[in-house]
This record gives C-alpha cells, sequence and structure tokens, in this order.
C-alpha cells in the first residue's frame, strides 16, 4: 500500500528555475494539500484542494501553482524559483480528520 | 488567521520521565490533533480530539481537548528512546485545512 508518494525526494535548483513537485494518492482520498516546512514554524498550508477540479490557496500560495486534474495526482509548480523556498515541501491527502503525508521534498534554491 | 502557540520548543528529558507539551490558539477549533514526525519522515497522527473537554489515550500517550477549545495538551508517559522526534499540535477550524503549531522537538537521553 503505497499511500502518498512525493517525487523527488531531493532537488537543487537555480535562482529563476522552473519546477513541479510531483505528489501522488492511491487511497481515492478527495482532499489534498501542500505544505512547506521551516524551521521554528512548523507546517504552512500552500495550496489545497478538495477534489478533482477544484483548488484553492492556503496561508503562502505566492509563488506556488497547483492543478488537481485528477483525484491521485496534485503537482505543486515553482514558477520562478526563488531562495525563499529553500524548504521541505509535504504532501498529504486527508480522509475526514485525518491526513497521510508524504516522506517530503527536500527543496535547495541557490 | 490562526496562530497556534506551541511550547516547549525542545525538551531534553532522561528515558523513564513523563513528558508534557501544549498548544494554544487565538481561535477556537472544531478538532485538535496531535502529530509526530520522525527523522526524513512526513508526520504522522498520533491523537484526534473532537469534543471541548475530550481526553483520549493511546498507549502511554494522553491528549485533552480543552474547555474553551482554544488549547489542547499531549501527555507523554514513561518516555523511551524511540519516543525522539518533533511533536505537532494542529487544530482545524470549520470549513478549512489543518493548520499546524511550531512543533516540539523532543530528546530522549537513554
Amino acid at each position: 500500500n503505497a499511500g502518498v508518494t512525493q517525487t523527488p525526494k531531493f532537488q537543487v535548483l537555480k535562482t529563476g528555475q522552473s519546477m513541479t513537485l510531483q505528489c501522488a494518492q492511491d487511497m481515492n482520498h478527495e482532499y489534498m494539500s501542500w505544505y512547506r516546512q521551516d524551521p521554528g514554524m512548523g507546517l504552512r498550508l500552500i495550496h489545497y484542494s478538495v477534489g478533482a477540479g477544484i483548488t484553492d490557496q492556503g496561508e503562502v500560495p505566492n509563488g506556488y501553482n497547483v492543478s488537481r486534474s485528477t483525484t491521485e495526482d496534485f503537482p505543486l509548480r515553482l514558477l520562478s524559483a526563488a531562495p525563499s523556498q529553500t524548504s521541505v515541501y509535504f504532501c498529504a491527502s486527508r480522509y475526514g480528520t485525518e491526513a497521510f503525508f508524504g516522506q517530503g521534498t527536500r527543496l535547495t534554491v541557490v | 488567521g490562526q496562530q497556534l502557540n506551541q511550547s516547549p520548543q525542545s525538551m531534553f528529558i532522561q528515558e523513564g520521565e513523563d513528558v508534557s507539551m501544549n498548544c494554544t490558539s487565538s481561535s477556537i477549533f472544531n478538532t485538535w490533533l496531535w502529530y509526530k514526525q520522525d527523522p526524513g519522515e512526513g508526520p504522522v497522527l498520533l491523537i484526534a480530539l473532537y469534543k471541548a473537554g475530550e481526553l483520549t489515550s493511546n498507549g502511554r500517550l494522553t491528549a485533552q481537548f480543552g474547555i474553551t477549545r482554544k488549547d489542547s495538551f499531549l501527555n507523554i508517559s514513561a518516555s523511551i528512546p524511540s519516543d525522539v522526534g518533533i511533536y505537532f499540535c494542529a487544530g482545524q477550524p470549520y470549513d478549512n485545512d489543518m493548520r499546524f503549531g511550531a512543533g516540539t522537538r523532543l530528546t530522549v537521553k537513554p
């Protein structure tokens, strides 16, 4: 049972580059979300989706785009990477109040 | 937005000691949750609380949903080395996603 799968696990980008962080879940959950984790700040919500075709902004959406064309996939796009986006990114899917997290993507922007 | 204040930020304890950490909010939450994050992994749900005053146990862990609905605490009894990690509280406001505290980093010395 794979649960929530994130790729890649590690990534280094140059300032201004774009990339997509992939997230896939096999639990048929409607609700998916993206968080970033920074030291001393916990997990902050970037974007979330309540189902295919529906997305909304969280606390820190600037610089990120998402789409939800299928129930399974919820990719996060960085349009023009900045050093401030250096962080660990977690994707989660949710059933009721229980969220299931992926293993994270550690992103460094230089 | 909803602010969660989690304390303490870090704890260094001896194996066998009891641990207590808490979370307070400026807003009322409908649900309180406690997660644990092991190094290199995503958070995993430990306990979920749904009613004001609710006290719930999961093995050596006990958590309570405060009467005011603006706070929660987590106790760990008789700590063991595998309790090491970061513990996050999370609150779920109505019709919104979870908001996380900054985390409590627990170190257990054998």
